[in-house]
């Protein structure tokens, strides 16, 4: 079973358009969760952390459960700008970040 | 807003030539980090640094890599005798608290 797993995509959906990627991840010992985004041949950019309480930033909306082993994150009144893979990454308390393959997200206008 | 940088932005060698990829971390960074990402694939971490020693290694972290601080600001990842297949973006990161990690712009290398 792959450490973190998340559903390729690509997710096409009109600007304006409320979407949503789910993740789960392997290691129960986990301990910080993060969501980070990656433009085409570019670093990947920290957008938020994501605690089990469930946190906003913005349009941007990340949910943990910790008895799943499953995270989301809920984009509101998607922009053309917002067209990136969105990566999943986990932290199991090594201090490695083990990272998802991504999801594909193109908005279109 | 500090920022993660590193040189060359592409650097072409040629298989068995040794190559150093340098990194200046955000300046009150504890922490540092080497990841790769080949072509296509997702980003794989390599090598972990805090208190001036590596604190973790990957897999493929093996004898040909090896990563230095010389000094008080830069931090190098060098690659001994570099292989077709260490062909890949790699990114160096850095990290003070639990927030999580800033990421450079990515050295590509390509090894002919």
């Amino acid at each position: 079973r792959k450490e973190v797993e998340q559903d390729p995509g690509p997710f096409n959906v009109p600007e304006g358009a409320t979407v949503a990627f789910n993740c789960t991840y392997s290691n129960s010992a986990s301990q910080s969760f993060f969501w980070y985004r990656q433009d085409c041949r570019k670093e990947p950019k920290l957008l938020m952390s994501v605690y089990s309480s469930g946190n906003e930033d913005g349009r941007f909306t990340a949910q943990l459960n910790r008895a799943s082993q499953y995270i989301s994150l809920l984009i509101r009144d998607s922009k053309l700008s917002d067209s990136a893979t969105y990566l999943c990454v986990v932290n199991t308390g090594r201090r490695a970040l083990t990272f998802g393959s991504g999801t594909r997200l193109q908005v279109q206008p | 807003e500090p920022e993660v940088t590193q040189t060359p932005s592409h650097q072409v060698t040629q298989m068995g030539q040794e190559v150093i990829l340098r990194c200046v971390p955000i300046s009150n960074h504890l922490y540092f980090y080497w990841y790769r990402q080949i072509l296509g694939q997702k980003v794989e971490f390599l090598v972990s640094f805090y208190n001036n020693e590596i604190s973790e290694k990957s897999e493929i972290f093996d004898d040909q890599f090896s990563v230095e601080r010389p000094d008080g600001s830069n931090f190098t990842l060098k690659i001994r005798s570099t292989k077709l297949e260490d062909s890949a973006m790699y990114f160096c990161a850095s990290r003070r608290g639990e927030v999580g990690q800033y990421f450079g712009p990515g050295t590509r290398l390509t090894v002919t």
